[in-house]
């Protein structure tokens, strides 16, 4: 019954592949997030989308395109990999969008991508 | 814009003492605040947050954490460690009505020395 979930965990691949890493939430949740967190461990968002709708969009090469086919999901996918994408990928979701006393993002377990 | 300092990058304590990570925040108006810890491996889970009235806000695994508008800071704190409690710990700010991403501080590792 796992809230927020992530496949593949771990994902290793060349420079130049194209890649995907999907995100699921059973929490009935409306908003969804990726985050990347460097070797450093500092974490930054890289999305957000409520309701299947983009609502953040960091500055973020656009070799990465996140796609979300409905609420539950929010798969991002990377296009010609390259060394510096190196990064655990989280992924995350929110009841709503927002300032609310209720809004806390619950986050999967991560995604340890390594470019070679 | 929001940020969050979290000014010890490591720390060391033995089993059985007291812990406290401290958190500085910067924020244009009532803040809505965050600790999150990462376990090895693993991703990050809530221990408490903060979003009005008491500024004791006490949280899971024996975690408590304190609101200090005046200081502007969130430091965390536990009476007595356990080795179980050495992870990465995160302070975390946000979201503002407009402006939705959660800010995260850079991190404080913690090691429990047997």
């Amino acid at each position: 019954d796992t809230a927020v979930s992530q496949t593949p965990k771990y994902l290793v691949t060349q420079m130049g592949n194209d890649k995907s890493i999907k995100c699921e939430q059973n929490l009935g949740h409306d908003t969804m997030y990726w985050y990347k967190q460097d070797s450093k461990k500092f974490l930054k968002i890289m999305f957000s989308y409520n309701n299947k709708e983009l609502i953040i969009n960091e500055t973020v090469p656009n070799r990465f395109s996140p796609k979300s086919p409905d609420k539950a999901h929010l798969n991002l996918h990377i296009n010609s990999l390259e060394l510096g994408d190196s990064a655990v990928y989280f992924c995350a979701s929110s009841p709503t969008l927002g300032r609310s006393s209720t809004d806390t993002q619950y986050f999967g377990p991560g995604t340890r991508l390594t470019v070679l | 814009a929001q940020s969050v300092t979290q000014p010890d990058i490591h720390i060391t304590v033995s089993e059985g003492a007291s812990l406290e990570l401290r958190c500085n925040y910067s924020y244009g108006a009532t803040p809505y605040l965050f600790w999150y810890v990462q376990s090895p491996g693993q991703g990050l889970q809530l221990l408490l947050k903060y979003f009005s009235g008491d500024t004791l806000v006490q949280g899971i695994k024996g975690f408590e954490a304190e609101f200090k508008r005046s200081q502007s800071s969130f430091n965390l704190r536990k009476p007595s460690v356990h080795w179980s409690d050495a992870a990465e710990y995160f302070c975390a700010v946000g979201p503002q009505s407009n402006d939705y991403k959660l800010s995260f501080g850079a991190g404080t590792t913690v090691t429990v020395r047997a």
